[in-house]
């Protein structure tokens, strides 16, 4: 299994509500990865978890709340967002072991949020 | 911070004609990745590169890491409509869980 699985695949909310994104990979990979990606942009990378800790927050408002509940599991919880957070948001994994130079990020087909 | 120089931004060819991007560096980094993106879906990895000079090829695509270590091409062949999409470069030091992206290279495909 080379995949990375997200639901859902689209989300339309309210700025009052809460709501999670979910993303599974069952390739033995360490790393686990959130991107934001703005149309025609390249994708922003939001946090990273190694071994099911939060290794790297790259200044992320705290209404995006990563949470890793086992190493094959990531999730994204959403509160109070802006209609401006309105992104395709992206999870991606690597095998992240120490010794192993070869770590390609292997990204999911995205969440379309759509922030009203 | 690191930045890569992706060219072209956009690329509008005939079926069948060759295509070749690159990107650029200020940077040395040890790995390059070259990924192609469609409407609505995620990246996807086409080569991985992790030896200065290295050349390898997927099928019709070619990549290679400069020697200097600071850039990357991609080169497709004999184009052929699905290959339309988006293409990023990427670029990281060895070890680094962070990418950093070019800004992409936009290819449209008239058949």
């Amino acid at each position: 299994d080379t995949e990375v699985t997200q639901t859902p695949k689209h989300l339309v909310m309210g700025m009052t509500n809460k709501k999670s994104l979910k993303c599974e990979q069952h390739m033995g990979h360490r790393a686990m990865y959130w991107y934001k990606q703005k149309a025609k942009k390249p994708p922003e990378l939001m946090f990273v978890y190694s071994y099911e800790k939060l290794s790297i927050n790259e200044s992320v408002p705290s209404r995006f709340s990563p949470e890793c509940p086992n190493s094959s599991l990531l999730n994204l919880h959403l509160h109070a967002l802006q209609p401006e957070d309105s992104a395709l948001y992206l999870c991606a994994s690597s095998q992240d072991r120490p010794g192993v130079l070869y770590n390609e990020q292997f990204f999911g087909p995205g969440t379309r949020l759509t922030v009203l | 911070g690191q930045q890569l120089n992706q060219s072209p931004q956009s690329m509008f060819i005939q079926e069948g004609e060759d295509v070749s991007m690159n990107c650029t560096s200020s940077s040395i980094f040890n790995t390059w990745l070259w990924y192609k993106q469609e409407p609505g879906e995620g990246p996807v990895l086409l080569i991985a590169l992790y030896k200065a000079g290295e050349l390898t090829s997927n099928g019709r695509l070619t990549a290679q890491f400069g020697i200097t270590r600071k850039d990357s091409f991609l080169n497709i062949s004999a184009s052929i409509p699905s290959d339309v999409g988006i293409y990023f470069c990427a670029g990281s030091i060895q070890g680094a869980q962070k990418l950093v992206f070019g800004q992409g290279t936009r290819l449209t495909i008239n058949p």
